[in-house]
């Protein structure tokens, strides 16, 4: 399948400092890509969609001046958290759709805020 | 806003077992519908998916059986293996995905 990369895999930061997620899709251009929250033992939260080169759509309770969607290429996507707070600690995923639509995840970012 | 169900939360099973984890869905727009396998500690990986233009799909031993009228759609794994014991998640949508809340599959050997 089509291969998406996400970096870190791990960060850890102190409250109120800013921290950017990278998320690239290897092997295909992806003009849509997904980020999701995940919590513990629960399921897939669709956050928002970064659309490439226009702004992204938040789903509904997402602050969007919290979470910094930023869709510059078709390639990459990078979600900021700004401003952290140890509540923002979390697993963050990204994924975008191949050409046959089927969809694929990166590695994950789990996100720890001290 | 659309929302997927999915049960049950945990199932057990004894290896050579079959197991089935069901999905509903509320937006009767969804036209695909893929499940995932999660590991702990690890990314989502797609082990299968259906449209809405097909009922049933196989692989090896893994089905989906879709029913659009009743926006139900089901994974059905036979002869399962210890291997299989991870989190399964159903998605429904047309472009982005909304996830079941995920099944805890355990098979004992």
């Amino acid at each position: 399948g089509a291969v998406v990369s996400q970096h870190p895999s791990r960060v850890i930061c102190k409250s109120g400092t800013s921290v950017k997620i990278e998320c690239r899709s290897l092997d295909f251009q992806a003009t849509t890509m997904f980020w999701y929250r995940q919590f513990p033992k629960q399921s897939l939260m669709l956050m928002a969609t970064s659309n490439e080169g226009s702004k992204a759509t938040y789903e509904q309770g997402v602050e969007k001046d919290k979470f910094l969607i930023n869709h510059a290429s078709l390639t990459l996507s990078t979600l900021t958290v700004t401003s952290a707070h140890p509540e923002d600690s979390s697993f963050y995923i990204c994924s975008a759709r191949d050409q046959g639509e089927r969809a694929f995840f990166g590695q994950g970012t789990r996100l720890t805020v001290v | 806003g659309e929302n997927v169900e999915q049960h049950p939360s945990t199932l057990s099973v004894q290896e050579g077992d079959s197991a089935v984890i069901k999905c509903t869905y509320s937006d009767s727009a969804s036209n695909y519908f893929p499940w995932y396998k999660q590991e702990l500690g690890k990314r989502p990986q797609l082990i299968i998916d259906i449209r809405s233009n097909v009922g049933e799909k196989k692989d090896q031993r893994i089905a989906v059986t879709l029913n659009k009228t009743a926006k139900h759609f089901s994974l059905h794994i036979t002869e399962t293996q210890p291997e299989d014991s991870a989190v399964y998640f159903c998605a429904a949508g047309v472009y982005k995905l909304i996830f079941g809340t995920g099944t805890r599959l355990q098979v004992f050997p």
